[in-house]
């Protein structure tokens, strides 16, 4: 089993649709969760870290599962600049210098 | 404030010929890594460090050195190119438990 799982799509979505991706992760241990976001030819970028009580920046939401080990992303009101790779990150226990990524979730957003 | 800063940005080499990727970083950071991005395949982690002088192997280090002399440079050597070293290189830094920040990556192409 893969440390860190994701669906890689294709997502192909309507702007305005909401949309939501899902990632699980192997080590019960582990520490911190990211979601990041990587445009076609770019560098990764932090979108937002996950919290254990969940916590949302303006049309994202991010939530973290302990019990089911997996955090999830939901995107409200899809824009066409949301099109992109989210890549999931989650870095060990005690802090691991060690980051596992995702291998992304391909998102499509279209008029 | 230039965060993690790599060079050069694009490179062909030869089937053979050596180089040195360079990464820098004035955050400060503990940790620096370097991936290296293929279709397909995700993230890919090569050689990353924990402070000044200490490195280790990731998932696919072979056919690279690195070496970590200061907290801000952290040096990637392709000892004798390959074809299959064409890629997107990546380097990343981080503090404890703190999410990654990238620089801008390198493409690579070896013929």
């Amino acid at each position: 089993r893969k440390e860190v799982e994701q669906d890689p799509g294709p997502f192909n979505v309507p702007e305005g649709a909401t949309v939501a991706f899902n990632c699980t992760y192997s080590n019960s241990a582990s520490q911190s969760f990211f979601w990041y976001r990587q445009d076609c030819r770019k560098e990764p970028k932090l979108l937002m870290s996950v919290y254990s009580s969940g916590n949302e920046d303006g049309r994202f939401t991010a939530q973290l599962n302990r019990a089911s080990q997996y955090i999830s992303l939901l995107i409200r009101d899809s824009k066409l600049s949301d099109s992109a790779t989210y890549l999931c990150v989650v870095n060990g226990a005690g802090g691991s210098y060690i980051p596992t990524f995702g291998r992304g979730t391909s998102l499509i957003v279209h008029p | 404030n230039a965060g993690v800063t790599q060079t050069p940005k694009f490179q062909v080499l030869k089937t053979g010929q050596s180089m040195t990727l360079q990464c820098a970083q004035d955050m400060n950071h503990e940790y620096m890594s370097w991936y290296r991005q293929d279709p397909g395949m995700g993230l890919r982690l090569i050689h990353y460090s924990v402070g000044a002088g200490i490195t280790d192997q990731g998932e696919v280090p072979n056919g690279y050195n690195v070496s970590r002399s200061t907290t801000e440079d952290f040096p990637l050597r392709l000892l004798s190119a390959a074809p299959s070293q064409t890629s997107v290189y990546f380097c990343a830094s981080r503090r404890t438990g703190g999410e990654a920040f990238f620089g801008q990556g390198t493409r690579l192409t070896v013929v």
